[in-house]
């Protein structure tokens, strides 16, 4: 079936640090992959997506590359600041008809000063 | 437009009572899922509904119910409560069709706390 796989956390970085959060798939066919963040307190918010393989989403210095032959979604930003510190989760969908989202487990990120 | 809404955000039952939560989605949307976060479980998927239908269900016991009434809003019941039960309930809401239609925008959830 379905899954998707993300490195484990909790993350811990200093502030201006490269972020690398790891996240793999399985599915059939192509399905939209999408990137959440949950700041504490709060529901989950859409940070950036890619629906087709080689796609790069993109937003607020994140960034996420399809890649088709790797199965891989990973999260990097170039330099983390002391709010980005939440949860983020890495998640699939095929299409959008029957089938539901599958989320992974989440990754707890901790940016220090 | 407005975002996704929750209702209420916190709540306090005790074990053996019955809960109903309600969230009302983006206009336009007609697809409402709903998910229960727990630190130890996580992210679990309870189940979807669009037009008026559900048309996915996680692995829940019965006593998890839904529905969606015809303006999109949706509703999630919750009869007998048990300590494990308490968490933090997400309310999704997406097109449910059509180009970016899978794209699911959340609301800030009901905690549900079970005495």
């Amino acid at each position: 079936g379905n899954s998707v796989t993300q490195m484990e956390g909790p993350v811990t970085l200093s502030e201006e640090a490269f972020l690398t959060i790891n996240c793999t798939y399985t599915a059939t066919g192509y399905p939209s992959l999408f990137w959440y963040v949950q700041y504490p307190g709060e529901g989950l918010q859409l940070l950036l997506k890619a629906t087709k393989a080689d796609d790069k989403g993109s937003n607020k210095g994140f960034e996420a590359t399809y890649r088709k032959e790797t199965t891989s979604f990973h999260l990097e930003k170039g330099s983390v600041q002391v709010s980005d510190s939440a949860v983020y989760f890495c998640a699939l969908k095929r299409g959008s008809g029957y089938d539901k989202v599958i989320f992974g487990p989440g990754t707890s990120l901790s940016v220090i000063p | 437009k407005a975002g996704v809404t929750q209702t209420p955000r916190y709540l306090i039952k005790t074990r053996g009572q019955q809960v109903t939560l309600s969230c009302s989605p983006i206009s336009g949307h007609r697809s409402v899922s709903w998910y229960q976060q727990t630190p130890g479980q996580g992210l679990q998927f309870l189940f979807e509904y669009f037009s008026e239908t559900q048309r996915n269900k996680g692995n829940f016991p019965g006593r998890f119910s839904g529905r969606q009434f015809s303006n999109s809003r949706s509703e999630m019941n919750v009869s007998t409560l048990e300590l494990g039960d308490s968490a933090l309930y997400l309310c999704a809401s997406s097109p449910g069709i059509g180009d970016g239609g899978e794209t699911q925008y959340f609301g800030p959830g009901t905690r549900l706390l079970v005495l």
